[in-house]
C-alpha cells in the first residue's frame, strides 16, 4: 500500500531561520515524490518534484530511499512561505497521487 | 499555461437534490482528470480517476451511484452529487494530469467547489 506521512500538522519558525518539513513514505517500488503548496485562498500548486532535482523559491527536497523520506528544506525562511504544504507520492506507472496530511507552515516576523 | 477551472465555486442546495460540478482544462487537453474531496483542516482524499471516453475508476469506499463522473471530452469532466445530503457537504477539488516524457506525472488543480447541503 502507498502511504505518505507528514508528522507535523503545524510548524512555526521565525523569518530567516531554517525550515524543514518532514515527509516519509511507504511504497515497495520506485515512487515519484512531489511537494505541493497551497497559499491562503489559492489553489494547490506544484512546488517541486524529486526527479527535477531543482530548487524552487529556495526550497529543495532530496529523496532518501534508505530512509524513505522526502523532506522539504529551505535555509532561510521568508514570511511569504507561510502556507499549507502537502507531500505526495505517485506509484511506478500510476497516475494518481497519494497525499500526506499536510503541514501548515507559519513564518513569524 | 496548464490552467484548470471549476464551476461553480460555491453551491448551496437542499437535501435530496443533485448538484453538478464542472472541471475544465483551459489550455491543454487532459485525458485524465481526478476528483478529490477535502474536509476542513484535512488532506485531499482521492475519490475517483476520470478517463476521457471511459468509465471512471472509483476509490474504495466511494459510492459510484452517489458520485457520478462523466468525462465526455478532453477538456471537461463533471462530478454530479446525486440526492445530496448534509454529510456530502465538503470542498470538492478536481485536477488534470499533464502527461508526457519519462517520469512526468504532474497534476494541475482547480480552485475547488464548496458544496453546502442544507
Amino acid at each position: 500500500a502507498q502511504r505518505v506521512t507528514q508528522p507535523e500538522k503545524l510548524l512555526s519558525v521565525f523569518k530567516g531561520a531554517p525550515v524543514e518539513l518532514k515527509c516519509n513514505y511507504s511504497y515497495s517500488g520506485s515512487p515519484e515524490l512531489f511537494w505541493y503548496v497551497q497559499y491562503s485562498r489559492q489553489r494547490l500548486q506544484l512546488l517541486l518534484r524529486h526527479i527535477s532535482r531543482e530548487s524552487i523559491k529556495g526550497f529543495t527536497a532530496d529523496l532518501n530511499k534508505g530512509e524513505t523520506s522526502f523532506h522539504l528544506k529551505k535555509p532561510f525562511a521568508q514570511e511569504e512561505d507561510s502556507a499549507m504544504y502537502y507531500c505526495a507520492l505517485s506509484g511506478q506507472g500510476a497516475q494518481k497521487l497519494v497525499f500526506g496530511q499536510g503541514t501548515r507552515l507559519t513564518i513569524n516576523p | 499555461g496548464a490552467v484548470v477551472s471549476q464551476h461553480p465555486s460555491r453551491v448551496i442546495c437542499k437535501s435530496g437534490t443533485s448538484v453538478k460540478i464542472e472541471c475544465r482544462s483551459l489550455d491543454f487537453q487532459a485525458t485524465t482528470m481526478f476528483w478529490y474531496r477535502q474536509f476542513p483542516k484535512q488532506s485531499l482524499m482521492l475519490m475517483a480517476t476520470s478517463n476521457e471516453g471511459s468509465k471512471a475508476t472509483y476509490e474504495q469506499g466511494v459510492e459510484k451511484d452517489k458520485f457520478l463522473i462523466n468525462h465526455a471530452s478532453l477538456t471537461l469532466s463533471t462530478l454530479t452529487v446525486t440526492s445530496a445530503h448534509p454529510e456530502d457537504s465538503s470542498f470538492y477539488i478536481c485536477s488534470a494530469r499533464l502527461a508526457g516524457g519519462t517520469g512526468r506525472n504532474e497534476q494541475f488543480f482547480g480552485p475547488g467547489t464548496r458544496l453546502t447541503v442544507l
